[in-house]
This record gives C-alpha cells, structure tokens and sequence, in this order.
C-alpha cells in the first residue's frame, strides 16, 4: 500500500511487558516521527529520525526506544510498558528540503492501552 | 514557555459562515514554518496550509486562509464558508530552523458547525 501505514492499530498490554509498535513508509521520505497523543490533547514528539540511523530525542522520550536501519521504517518500542502510556501513537514522515518545512503525512495512529 | 498556544478549546459555527481559529507561537529563530492540521473524529490528522517566516503573503488553500501577523507572532486560520464537514479538531505547529526538522504542536480547538 502507498503511503504512511502503523501496526497494530489497536493493542491492548499489560504493564512491564515489551511493545513495538511499527510504522512503515512507501514515499522514501527522509524525515519520520513518533507522537502520542492523549485524550483531548495535543501531540507530543517522543522520538524523530532526520535519515537512516540518525535519530533524536523529542519531548516526551523517556521509557521509548526507536531504530531507524531502513529509511522505510521507524519501529517505536516501549521497554517496560506503564500505564501512563496509554495513548494513540501517530507515525508521520515528511520529505526533507533546505527549510526542513515540509508538512508531515501521518499514519492512521495506534491506539495502545496497557493495563 | 508553551510554543505554540491556541487559546480557544472549543468554538462554535454557523453553517456558511466564517471563522477564525487562533495561534500564537514563540520562537526566536528568524525561519520557520508553520502549518494547520485538522482531525476529524475518525482521527486522522490531515494537512491543511502552510505558512513560511519569509512568505510576504498570507498563504490560502481553497477554503482556507492564514491570517500571518509577524510582529505579533500569530498565525491564524480562517475557514470560510463553513461546512459541516469542518467539524473536528485543528492543530496549530511550528518547525523551526534551530528545531533540525522537529515540531511542535499546539493543544488544539475543536470547531463545531451548526446547522
């Protein structure tokens, strides 16, 4: 499929265990992001990736791991899951210029509830 | 300090008629972006229109317009002829030079059209 595509959409765990929540892009883009968004909130970065292997901390990173081998890809893992990380996860990706001002494309997002 | 501030959580709109939504933002970079984002309930986040530091004019997408106000440091978005479809949550956010790619988004306004 075209586009910006997250799986699971929907994931239901238990506290302490392990969760990668993956995310794939089909446009090359150089640019892919990791939010959360909490009910009735805005988005907050966790994690962003400016190119393969090149990834930087945004502002909510604690307890989250990402890797970025393919530029297609950008797996987001919660080490020990809290439920304080209940939330809808949104992958985005956007193109890279001279400006960085390129709007993001989002995935469909991933709603994970960790009992 | 908040970057990006929407003031307005919930605004109210006839149908055919205008309305703004407003944003101010914080920064101290002289380039950056900024972009409007709407998401229905089905809660996909879709692109609306971008504005750059250096654009003259305010930038306008079909229905929609950026009302650009430097000085002030506002950007905000005006819908005009409402439709019921307009109905969702819209999402202010800024990319900023020193950012290296990142954004951030504000806390957002649900917009609600009448009929």
């Amino acid at each position: 499929d075209a586009g910006i595509t997250q799986s699971p959409r929907y994931k239901i765990t238990e506290t302490g265990r392990q969760v990668t929540l993956m995310c794939h892009q089909t446009w090359s883009h150089s640019y892919m992001f990791w939010y959360r968004q909490d009910l009735g909130h805005g988005l907050r970065l966790i994690y962003y990736s400016a190119a393969a292997d090149i990834t930087d901390k945004g502002e909510v990173p604690d307890g989250y791991v990402v890797s970025r081998s393919k530029t297609e890809n950008f797996p987001l893992t919660l080490e020990s899951a809290t439920r304080s990380q209940t939330s809808v996860y949104f992958c985005a990706s956007s193109e890279s210029s001279g400006t960085n001002y390129n709007e993001q494309f989002f995935g469909p997002g991933t709603r994970l509830t960790v009992l | 300090a908040q970057k990006i501030t929407q003031t307005q959580p919930g605004m109210f709109v006839q149908e055919k008629e205008a309305v703004t939504l407003d944003c101010t933002y914080d920064t101290s970079d002289q380039s950056y972006g900024l972009f409007w984002y709407k998401q229905p309930s089905s809660g996909e986040m879709i692109f609306l229109i971008y504005q750059g530091s250096y654009d003259e004019q305010n930038a306008t997408e079909g229905r929609y317009s950026l009302n650009f106000q430097k000085a002030r440091k506002s950007a905000n978005l005006v819908i005009s002829a409402s439709q019921l479809g307009d109905s969702a949550m819209y999402f202010c956010a800024m990319r900023e030079r020193s950012g290296a790619g990142k954004s951030t988004f504000g806390d957002g306004t649900t917009l609600t059209v009448k009929p």
